[in-house]
């Protein structure tokens, strides 16, 4: 049974129309990420909740946010993608426990935005 | 800045030859150090998490090993099914949370 559900799986846009990728997860964990993956490159974090808190990366572009209007759910808008954009996005949850404790990753299967 | 390193960037084995991957880190402090499996067109699949030098960890034909300064997977006897990316990623003792810095991945082709 998926845990974490993305959608599309794939997303084709034109240069500087906006997209906006969902997610939803059943694990009921208080924290979610989204991850920027290029090819052959490694996961790149851009921000991250934790509950309703936002917290964005120092070098995640202002072309990026993203909304969690509850716990099941997290969508990543990019506002006008560039070519650069180009890439599988990632997302994934985490029980968060106490702060600064461990706990794995469960990611999303991606989805893979393509800027024509 | 915490680091991760892996190497090879890609491994071609035979069905049955078995190998190990590795995975160098410079951390401020681990609190761990995770590998993943990902398959093409698809997120990481979470494997082994790692504490402290001197644990292992064992999955049916894997095992991962941790020192303080790296990280192995050994595969033993691999199989076809066992092609796939693997990843490694450490999440730094001053983080407030689970915040994975990984690497760039080892691509593991094993042919019948």
């Amino acid at each position: 049974d998926a845990m974490v559900i993305q959608n599309p799986r794939y997303q084709v846009t034109q240069f500087g129309k906006p997209v906006t990728l969902s997610c939803s997860q059943t694990l009921n964990h208080n924290v979610m990420y989204w991850y920027q993956q290029k090819s052959s490159q490694a996961p790149k974090l851009l921000f991250h909740y934790y509950d309703k808190d936002f917290n964005n990366e120092a070098d995640t572009p202002d072309n990026f946010q993203s909304r969690r209007p509850n716990t099941s759910f997290c969508f990543l808008d990019i506002r006008s993608p560039g070519l650069g954009d180009a890439a599988m996005y990632l997302c994934a949850t985490s029980g968060g426990g106490t702060s600064g404790t461990t706990g794995e990753l469960f990611f999303g299967e991606g989805s893979r935005l393509t800027v024509l | 800045e915490d680091q991760v390193t892996q190497s090879p960037e890609a491994l071609r084995l035979q069905e049955g030859e078995s190998s190990s991957l590795n995975c160098s880190y410079t951390v401020s402090g681990l609190r761990g150090l995770f590998w993943y499996r990902q398959d093409p067109g698809k997120g990481p699949e979470f494997l082994f998490t790692l504490y402290s030098a001197g644990e292992e960890k064992e999955k049916e034909r894997l095992k991962a090993t941790l020192t303080k300064k790296e990280s192995f997977l050994h595969i033993t006897a691999p199989k076809p099914e066992d092609s796939a990316t693997y990843l490694c990623a450490v999440q730094a003792m001053n983080t407030g949370f689970q915040k994975l810095v990984f690497g760039t991945g080892t691509r593991l082709l094993v042919s019948p």
